[in-house]
C-alpha cells in the first residue's frame, strides 16, 4: 500500500525557517517524481515545487522561489521541502504528493502538516 | 501562468441527481487535466486524469468529458457520500494550476 506521510510543520514566526519531511513506502521511491501542493486555510489548492525522480531537476511556483528548496533522498525514501523566509502568506496544509506519468497528475497524496506562520 | 475557471463555487442537489462541475481553462492544455474530490479534513482524492480516466476504484458514476477549452466533471446518480469539495487541475505546464474548487452539497 502506498503511503506518504509528512511531518515537520508547527508555529514559525515570520522570516524564520522550517523543514517539511515526507516518508513514503510502498512503492520503488526513486521512480517517481514527487511533488509538494498547500492548502491555506479554506482555500483552494496551490502547486508548491517538483523534483524529479533521481533529483535532477526541479521546478516552483514564482511565489516560493529563492525561498524554499524541494530535495529528496532516495536512499531514505523521504522527500523535503526547506523553506526560508517564511511570510504569513505561507501558512497553509503542506501535502507531498506523487506525480503520475511524466510529471503528470497526483495520484497518491500524504495526509498534509499545517504550517502556520505567526508572530 | 494557465488559469482554471472552475464553475460553480458552490451547488446543491438532491440524491439521485446528476450534477456536472464545469473548468475553464485560459489556454490549451490538452488533455492534461485531472479531477480531486475533498472531504473536509482530509487529503485530496483522484478521481479522473487525462480528462477522461477514471481512476482505479472510483464508481463508474463519476466521469469527465472535454469541450474544446471546457472540461467537466459529471455525477450521476448522486449518493451522500459524493458531498465534498471538487478540484480540477491543469498538468500540462509548470506552473501547475488548480481551479478554484466546487463545494457540492446534497439537500
Amino acid at each position: 500500500e502506498v503511503q506518504l506521510v509528512e511531518s515537520g510543520g508547527g508555529l514559525v514566526q515570520p522570516g524564520r525557517s522550517m523543514k517539511l519531511s515526507c516518508a513514503a513506502s510502498g512503492f520503488t521511491f526513486n521512480n517517481y517524481d514527487m511533488a509538494w501542493v498547500c492548502q491555506a486555510p479554506k482555500k483552494g489548492l496551490e502547486w508548491v515545487a517538483t523534483i524529479s525522480y533521481d533529483g535532477s531537476s526541479t521546478y516552483y511556483r514564482d511565489s516560493v522561489k529563492g525561498r524554499f528548496t524541494i530535495s529528496r533522498d532516495n536512499a531514505k525514501s523521504t522527500l523535503y521541502l526547506q523553506m526560508d523566509s517564511l511570510r504569513s502568506e505561507d501558512t497553509a496544509t503542506y501535502y507531498c504528493a506523487r506525480h503520475e506519468g511524466e510529471l503528470g497528475w497526483f495520484a497518491y497524496w500524504g495526509q498534509g502538516t499545517l504550517v502556520t506562520v505567526s508572530s | 501562468d494557465i488559469q482554471m475557471t472552475q464553475s460553480p463555487s458552490s451547488m446543491s442537489a438532491s440524491l439521485g441527481d446528476t450534477v456536472t462541475i464545469t473548468c475553464l481553462a485560459s489556454q490549451d492544455i490538452g488533455n492534461y487535466l485531472s479531477w480531486y474530490q475533498q472531504k473536509p479534513g482530509k487529503s485530496p482524492k483522484l478521481m479522473i486524469y487525462g480528462a477522461t480516466n477514471l481512476e482505479d476504484g472510483v464508481p463508474s458514476r463519476f466521469s469527465g468529458s472535454r469541450s474544446g477549452s471546457d472540461y467537466s466533471l459529471t455525477i450521476n446518480s448522486l449518493g451522500y457520500d459524493d458531498e465534498g469539495i471538487y478540484h480540477c487541475h491543469q498538468y500540462y505546464e509548470y506552473p501547475y494550476t488548480f481551479g478554484a474548487g466546487t463545494k457540492l452539497e446534497l439537500k
